[in-house]
């Protein structure tokens, strides 16, 4: 089952914040966020595992809450190389494989 | 220069004509995986293999094939490619620490264009 991911889109002026949602249908065992350039492959950002802990990535962050099979992406202080694609990859236990969410498209404008 | 590379970068074919696009990875890495990248649809895997002659179903088989003889090699196998098979395919390996997928981030591939006319 995708996760899903919202918003599908999001335009911000540098400096601005800005939050992405993973939920999953399922219960999960952990999640990985990736970002994607256009044109470019998905590099790895952070992954979070079960028990609710938070990550951090210079100024970007994520959560986890197991009970409600959610994690967030939080974005501070936008850059304009924060623009990109961003995939959740949610693992099911003992599942041994990603399942990526459609993306959420981030557009940061000067 | 530790990398995943694939091979052709692009490729147009007609339906039916069997195809293979490589993979290979110098990270000595356990886990190998495909994936297609269709709009709307973010990345759907296709294979994955634990190891050396390990390899499972993903999400998206229907259509694939693939082989793992090699722990650096991953290629991917269309048989009688369709149109419906037009997508952005992308090649990852990670670790498997303890065995265990979970804890390891994935390495990708740049990327192949594949059209199928």
């Amino acid at each position: 089952q995708q996760p899903v991911q919202s918003p599908q889109a999001v335009i911000l002026r540098e400096g601005e914040d800005a939050v992405i949602n993973c939920s999953s249908s399922k219960a999960l065992y952990s999640v990985h966020w990736y970002r994607q350039k256009h044109g470019e492959a998905p590099v790895f950002l952070m992954i979070l595992l079960k028990g609710g802990e938070q990550k951090g990535h210079e100024k970007i962050s994520a959560s986890f809450n197991e009970k409600k099979q959610q994690s967030s992406l939080y974005l501070t202080a936008s850059q304009l190389s924060y623009s990109g694609t961003y995939f959740c990859g949610t693992e099911i236990e003992g599942a041994q494989k990603l399942v990526f969410g459609q993306g959420t498209r981030l557009t940061i404008n000067p | 220069e530790a990398q995943v590379t694939q091979n052709p970068r692009y490729l147009i074919t007609v339906t039916g004509k069997k195809l293979t696009v490589t993979c290979s990875q110098n990270m000595n890495h356990e886990y190998m995986s495909w994936y297609r990248q269709d709009p709307g649809l973010g990345l759907r895997q296709i294979y994955y293999s634990m190891n050396v002659e390990v390899t499972d179903k993903g999400d998206v088989p229907e259509g694939y094939k693939v082989s793992r003889k090699e722990k650096r090699n991953f290629p991917l196998i269309l048989e009688s490619p369709s149109p419906n098979q037009t997508s952005l395919y992308f090649c990852a390996s990670s670790f498997l620490r303890g065995g265990f997928f979970s804890y390891n981030e994935q390495f990708f591939g740049p990327g192949t264009r594949l059209t199928v006319l």
